[in-house]
């Protein structure tokens, strides 16, 4: 597609729920990123795959994350046991090579995650 | 990854030029500066990169001190549209430059 498309735009849950955000990058994009925003702050990275594979996961605050990115496309983070203090804004990005030089990043519009 | 240091606000006219500072003084040979910015409930932006000279694009130009301490960011006449939080952000051109490393910005507001 034109841009990074991420679904849903908005998500609220209540707390202990599983939750799924989606990531549909440009096409033809090799590695894909997640982010998280809190109010105020900057981004935070998450995640980076490369292809299939997450090549770095160092990000992720614990092992209620997860993401996978199956068939080197779309990508999906799954958060399970949500806690209040998930509610964030987690964004995701492409690029066409995460690998040396200069690495332009585009990012989605971003899934707004609240938890009640 | 350097640490960058920004106001964290400024205010320019519509129609003037803004210039946004940063600072790098930690920034190593191989690391690039980028400029990001994000308008309000929209996701960051590319705006340019460089690594020691002058860039310009359609978007801003970016000025690189010679030493690479430093540097600023020009958006010749800025707009009401232009209102956002720029970021600076400084990125190593090896295996690791996947990582960005956001600070908390400048919030630039273009006043009518």
């Amino acid at each position: 597609g034109a841009g990074v498309s991420q679904t849903p735009s908005n998500k609220v849950t209540e707390k202990g729920k599983y939750v799924e955000l989606r990531c549909d990058p440009i096409s033809g994009h090799t590695a894909l990123y997640w982010y998280r925003q809190s109010l105020g702050q900057g981004p935070e990275f998450l995640i980076y795959f490369q292809g299939t594979g997450a090549a770095d996961d160092s990000g992720l605050p614990n092992d209620r994350f997860f993401a996978v990115r199956p068939e080197g496309s779309v990508s999906t983070l799954k958060i399970q046991r949500t806690e209040r203090g998930d509610s964030a804004v987690y964004l995701c990005a492409s690029s066409l090579d995460g690998g040396s030089g200069a690495n332009v990043l585009t990012f989605g519009a971003g899934s707004r995650l609240t938890v009640l | 990854d350097a640490k960058t240091t920004q106001p964290p606000s400024m205010d320019c006219a519509e129609g003037r030029a803004a210039n946004l500072p940063c600072n790098h003084s930690t920034i190593s040979g191989n690391e690039y500066v980028y400029w990001y910015r994000q308008i309000h409930s929209q996701g960051p932006q590319y705006i340019i990169h460089g690594l020691k000279n002058n860039e310009t694009n359609e978007m801003a130009s970016l000025i690189i001190t010679e030493d690479r301490k430093s540097s600023t960011l020009i958006l010749p006449h800025a707009t009401l549209r232009d209102t956002a939080v720029y970021y600076c952000i400084v990125q190593n051109s090896g295996g690791s430059n996947y990582k960005l490393t956001f600070g908390k910005g400048t919030l630039l507001t273009v006043n009518p």
